[in-house]
């Protein structure tokens, strides 16, 4: 099983450039998250997911869109990157349920220059 | 809303040292709690799990249990590996309300183990 797939995996940009950082599972969970990393921040959540066709605002929206494609995809887009935007993203999936965790994806570490 | 109480690292143990990594939460309801693991360079991969009270989690001779009374869910280990080194992370899975499903992470504990 590939689990949750993000691509790609690292990726440099200009400051004003756009890009769309991408994620897919093949669990059929129902709900996808985007959460960012930063050092001494923890994982912070970004946008999610519950279930196809819902998106939801989460901690630190600002800056960023998502789009839940169909079940197994959900993208994460920068419109205008930042320098704060330099991060590593991770997206999530799970199964709905109280004792299901999320499954994580490798990651994509973006840095703004 | 949900939190999530981490204790400070970084942590650094030698080999077959006793390992404790505090961990308490607040939370509306009765939410699952859990411990990830991150590798350096990698995404975070589950530890382990309790979803009740008293439960205890279990996984790679590490071990959490589901303390409601005390709201913790402290993260042991009896013999640390030098493959242990990672970083640790507890969390809480929201159980109800708008916050439904939404994890809450700490902040991380940096565990370094020396031969």
């Amino acid at each position: 099983n590939a689990g949750v797939t993000q691509t790609p995996k690292f990726q440099v940009l200009k400051t004003g450039q756009s890009m769309t950082l991408q994620c897919a599972q093949d669990m059929n969970h129902n709900s996808m998250y985007w959460y960012r990393q930063d050092p001494g921040m923890g994982l912070r959540l970004i946008y999610y997911s519950a279930s196809e066709g819902t998106t939801d605002k989460g901690e630190v929206p600002n800056g960023y869109n998502v789009s839940r494609l169909n079940k197994r995809e959900f993208s994460l887009r920068l419109e205008s990157a930042a320098p704060s935007q330099t991060s590593v993203y991770f997206c999530a999936s799970r199964l709905t349920g109280i004792t299901y965790g999320y499954t994580f994806g490798s990651g994509t570490r973006l840095t703004v220059v | 809303g949900n939190s999530v109480t981490q204790m400070e690292g970084p942590v650094t143990l030698s080999e077959e040292a006793f390992l404790t990594i505090n961990c308490t939460y607040t939370a509306t309801g009765y939410p699952s709690l859990f411990w990830y693991v991150q590798y350096p360079g990698e995404g975070l991969q589950l530890l382990l799990k309790a979803t009740k009270a008293d439960d205890k989690g279990s996984n790679k001779g590490f071990e959490a249990t589901y303390r409601k009374e005390t709201t913790s869910f402290h993260l042991e280990k009896g013999s640390v590996q030098v493959s242990d080194s990672a970083v640790y992370f507890c969390a809480n899975l929201n159980a109800g309300g708008t916050s439904y499903g939404k994890l809450t992470f700490g902040q991380g504990t940096i565990l370094t183990v020396h031969p």
